[in-house]
């Protein structure tokens, strides 16, 4: 079945400092990718849909300029979380797809920032 | 308006038999597929099995199968002969649409299967 690998799957850091996450589909060219937050016992939120090639599309309530999304090539999407602080702390998860087929995730970041 | 209710927040299950999730849609689209994740611990979500609005069949995969009932909007997934490996969280999603692909997830079902 198709494959997202995502990574890296744990990130400690100092409050101020960007994380970059990774996302590739490693064996189907990903038309779209999407970017979710989860909180611990709650639901996936999508953050943001990243086209290939196209600047991403971002929910409401999400802020552009914290959270950088470049989808550079068919198999990889990034999330850049910049200067992040203790609330960005959370899992954060990709998922790739290819037209109405479902979406496959990636195993997730758990993101602690102190 | 909630476009996605499932109804109940925890489960439990005796291992062997089989357990049904509930799951409620809201959406005046003809076109959109309803889809089942589980997300178990560790976080990853797997995909289980997916439902298109104008599938005449319910789908059925392996152990998992989709009760589908359209006019009810209603997409509740049954897991039959049920594994302690089961127990973990499952998400029902949708995707509305024939133009995007965005999905909107439900808050999700914790099942427990118990030896």
């Amino acid at each position: 079945g198709a494959v997202v690998s995502q990574h890296p799957s744990r990130v400690i850091c100092k409050s101020g400092t960007s994380v970059k996450i990774e996302c590739r589909s490693l064996d189907f060219q990903a038309t779209t990718m999407f970017w979710y937050r989860q909180f611990p016992k709650q639901s996936l939120m999508l953050m943001a849909t990243s086209n290939e090639g196209s600047k991403a599309t971002y929910e409401q309530g999400v802020e552009k300029d914290k959270f950088l999304i470049n989808h550079a090539s068919l198999t990889l999407s990034t999330l850049t979380v910049t200067s992040a602080h203790p609330e960005d702390s959370s899992f954060y998860i990709c998922s790739a797809g290819t037209g109405i087929q479902p979406q496959h995730f990636g195993d997730g970041t758990r993101l602690s920032i102190l | 308006a909630q476009k996605i209710t499932q109804t109940q927040p925890g489960m439990f299950v005796q291992e062997k038999e089989a357990v049904t999730l509930d799951c409620t849609y809201d959406t005046s689209d003809p076109s959109y597929g309803l889809f089942w994740y589980k997300q178990p611990s560790s976080g990853e979500m797997i995909f289980l099995i997916y439902q298109g609005s104008y599938d005449q069949q319910n789908a059925t995969e392996g152990r998992y199968s989709l009760n589908f009932q359209k006019a009810r909007k209603s997409a509740n997934l049954v897991i039959s002969a049920s594994q302690l490996g089961d127990s973990a969280m499952y998400f029902c999603a949708m995707r509305e649409g024939a133009g995007t692909y965005k999905y909107i997830f439900g808050t999700g079902t914790r099942l427990k299967v118990l030896a």
